[in-house]
């Protein structure tokens, strides 16, 4: 089963704003990683966190963990039309080296 | 290089017929999962192949939902006798080492509508 939810599940937003994505988790991770999904095809990976580490930063994406919350969050700054996609959050488990564990993702918008 | 190379990207196919998916992963990348991907729905774990260690296929729904991959290339999943339930985008993921240490690498995936 799924552990962890996106939030918000859905965001409209217009071209030039901010988005911000959050994602908890439940049990100890070792890395987060975030992916892009368009038209509901392949993922892109976006970045990988690790947890000792607070922030990542690519581009106009940044990443941040917080494990006393057991979250982390996406930003996505100055968005373009282009950035609308879904948004996946996955939760590398500190017991289990070799699944991910998926949320339902953010479906994001950006309007022209 | 080239990337992950799912085929068919689609295939409709009759209530109680196989299908055959088949998945071409990153030269070099030892590990290759296979996920299911209901619409709107985030990613169902099927089977993880690592090398030429034994797969963990405790993600795989039924006994009808099968996999093989030989070393570290080509990887085929057959679903037998195919129902309704079934029809989902099945993707295929490969990776340097494990999903929990390197990215995932998506192809493009199969949409399979069963009728």
């Amino acid at each position: 089963s799924q552990q962890g939810e996106e939030d918000p599940q859905a965001l409209s937003i217009q071209e030039g704003e901010n988005a911000t994505m959050n994602c908890s988790y439940k049990t100890s991770i070792n890395n987060l990683q975030w992916y892009r999904q368009n038209s509901g095809r392949g993922l892109v990976h976006l970045i990988l966190i690790r947890s000792n580490e607070r922030e990542k930063h690519s581009g106009r994406l940044r990443v941040t963990l917080d494990t006393s919350k057991k979250s982390s969050s996406l930003l996505i700054t100055a968005s373009r039309a282009a950035d609308t996609a879904s948004y996946f959050c996955a939760k590398g488990n500190a017991g289990n080296n070799r699944k991910l564990i998926w949320g339902l993702g953010t479906s994001l918008a950006v309007n022209p | 290089g080239a990337g992950v190379s799912q085929s068919p990207s689609n295939k409709v196919t009759e209530k109680g017929k196989d299908v055959e998916l088949r998945c071409d992963p990153i030269s070099g990348h030892t590990a290759l999962y296979w996920y299911r991907q209901r619409l709107g729905q985030g990613l169902e774990f099927l089977i993880y192949f690592q090398g030429n260690s034994a797969p963990d296929k405790s993600g795989l729904p039924s006994d009808r939902f099968s996999a093989e991959r030989t070393g570290e290339s080509v990887s085929t999943l057959t679903i037998q006798r195919t129902q309704q339930e079934d029809s989902a985008v099945y993707l295929c993921a490969s990776s340097v080492g494990t999903a929990t240490n390197s990215p995932l690498h998506f192809g493009n995936g199969t949409r399979l509508t069963v009728t």
